[in-house]
């Protein structure tokens, strides 16, 4: 039930992109992205609800293919700043519970 | 403004102590989650409340693990006669609207390590 994240880690260079995968097996009501940093607590970035509502931060693009129940975020040009565990966590109909996936580590290189 | 805040953020328990972590969510916010954070993984739902009700426990482990939210603000999760298997981080997040389909805020968390 858990969704699964790939890649589990990815290593950039400054001003590269890169996309983060999620994928569930379930039929999903919204996908959350959160950025983790070490020790810290998460940050949110976007949700993306059935039907095609997003909320998120205005630099960050992500997409939500319901069909396939898959997730995908898009980092562009990327910053130092990004760097972090980004998680991604879905939400089924008419469920409170937020099921997250183990992570994908971004370690971004000046 | 202040942003959700926990204590105490480091715990550490000798095997069967009972233990007590604390959350303080922003004001005004409906919806209280606990989750729990093994080290490398994502966190792992453990309940939700709705103000002072308690809409799903069912992540809870062990009916070791007991948590309230008595007034709708703050929120304490109990572990009772703690195991080695407890040492997590325990992440508390709180959100304004009364499902978990909008951003929730995080605090900084509370390790607990049990010795």
């Amino acid at each position: 039930q858990q969704p699964v994240q790939s890649p589990q880690a990815v290593i950039l260079r400054e001003g590269e992109d890169a996309v983060i995968n999620c994928s569930s097996s379930k039929a999903l009501y919204s996908v959350h992205w959160y950025r983790q940093k070490h020790g810290e607590a998460p940050v949110f970035l976007m949700i993306l609800l059935k039907g095609g509502e997003q909320k998120g931060h205005d630099k960050i693009s992500a997409s939500f293919n319901e069909k396939k129940q898959q997730s995908s975020l898009y980092l562009t040009a990327s910053q130092l700043s990004y760097s972090g565990t980004y998680f991604c966590g879905t939400e089924l109909d008419s469920n409170y519970q937020l099921i997250w996936g183990a992570g994908t580590k971004l370690i971004i290189k000046p | 403004g202040a942003g959700v805040s926990q204590s105490p953020r480091y715990k550490v328990a000798k095997r069967g102590q009972d233990v007590a972590l604390r959350c303080d969510p922003i004001s005004g916010h409906v919806s209280l989650f606990w989750y729990q954070q093994a080290l490398g993984q994502g966190p792992e739902f453990l309940t939700y409340f709705q103000n002072e009700a308690q809409l799903d426990k069912s992540g809870l482990p062990s009916d070791r693990f007991f948590a309230e939210r008595p007034e709708g603000s703050v929120s304490t999760l109990k572990i009772q006669r703690t195991q080695q298997e407890d040492s997590a981080v325990y992440l508390c997040a709180s959100s304004s609207p009364g499902r978990a389909s909008y951003e929730q805020y995080f605090g900084p968390g509370t390790r607990l390590t049990v010795t």
